[in-house]
């Protein structure tokens, strides 16, 4: 099955600087990538997915890239803020088959004014 | 719409009680699953569905029972409780191509 991995665990940056968060998967039929934030004590919410036919895709300060030939995709938050902390969680699944989403085992970001 | 309405929100269960943790959603969303969060292990999934009288096994589903009898409802049946399932639990939902949307959790203690 799915195994996803998720770098590093925890993450300190400045407010202004960029993080980077990335993740490797193990199942080369996975084609389907989410990223959620998980704010303290709140639901995950998703914030941006990438699909298998894309190498990469921007939202406003957040951006997604994915090497389907290494099995690797990251998450590029520039401008950080300090609203950008929380917990963040990749994912990966066979979308239009199960929808059996795996998770990484996320990365906390703490963003310092 | 309502989301993924998930009952309740804080339990406490002594070890060897059973209870259903409850998930409904209302956007008429093919795919359900079943997710334990605890602290530094990501979430995990314990079952998913894939449509009415669909289900099967994710990662962690020892000690869990699921079914899928209309598309709204989702229930999670813990058999008989162990500390070990102290943890928070989401159930979330989606249509097949699209991102999972999340219930708000229950928080289950197991004494």
């Amino acid at each position: 099955g799915e195994n996803v991995e998720q770098h590093p665990s925890t993450l300190s940056v400045q407010e202004g600087d960029s993080a980077v968060i990335k993740c490797t998967y193990s199942d080369s039929a996975s084609n389907y990538f989410p990223w959620y934030k998980q704010e303290l004590g709140k639901r995950p919410q998703l914030i941006i997915d990438i699909r298998s036919n894309v190498g990469e895709k921007k939202d406003q300060r957040i951006a997604v890239t994915l090497n389907k030939t290494a099995k690797h995709f990251s998450l590029h938050i520039t401008e950080t803020q300090p609203e950008d902390s929380a917990v963040y969680f990749c994912a990966a699944a066979y979308s239009g088959g199960y929808n059996k989403l795996i998770f990484g085992a996320g990365t906390r970001l703490a963003v310092h004014p | 719409n309502a989301g993924v309405t998930q009952t309740p929100k804080f339990q406490v269960l002594k070890t060897g009680q059973s209870m259903t943790l409850q998930c409904a959603q209302d956007m008429n969303h093919e795919y359900m699953s079943w997710y334990r969060q605890d602290p530094g292990m990501g979430l995990r999934l314990i079952h998913y569905s894939v449509g009415a009288g669909i289900t099967d096994q994710g990662e962690v589903p020892n000690g869990y029972n699921v079914s899928r009898s209309t598309t709204e409802d989702f229930p999670l049946r813990l058999l008989s409780a162990a500390p070990s399932q102290t943890s928070v639990y989401f159930c979330a939902s989606s249509y097949s191509t699209d991102g999972y949307t999340f219930g708000s959790g229950t928080r289950l203690t197991v004494v």
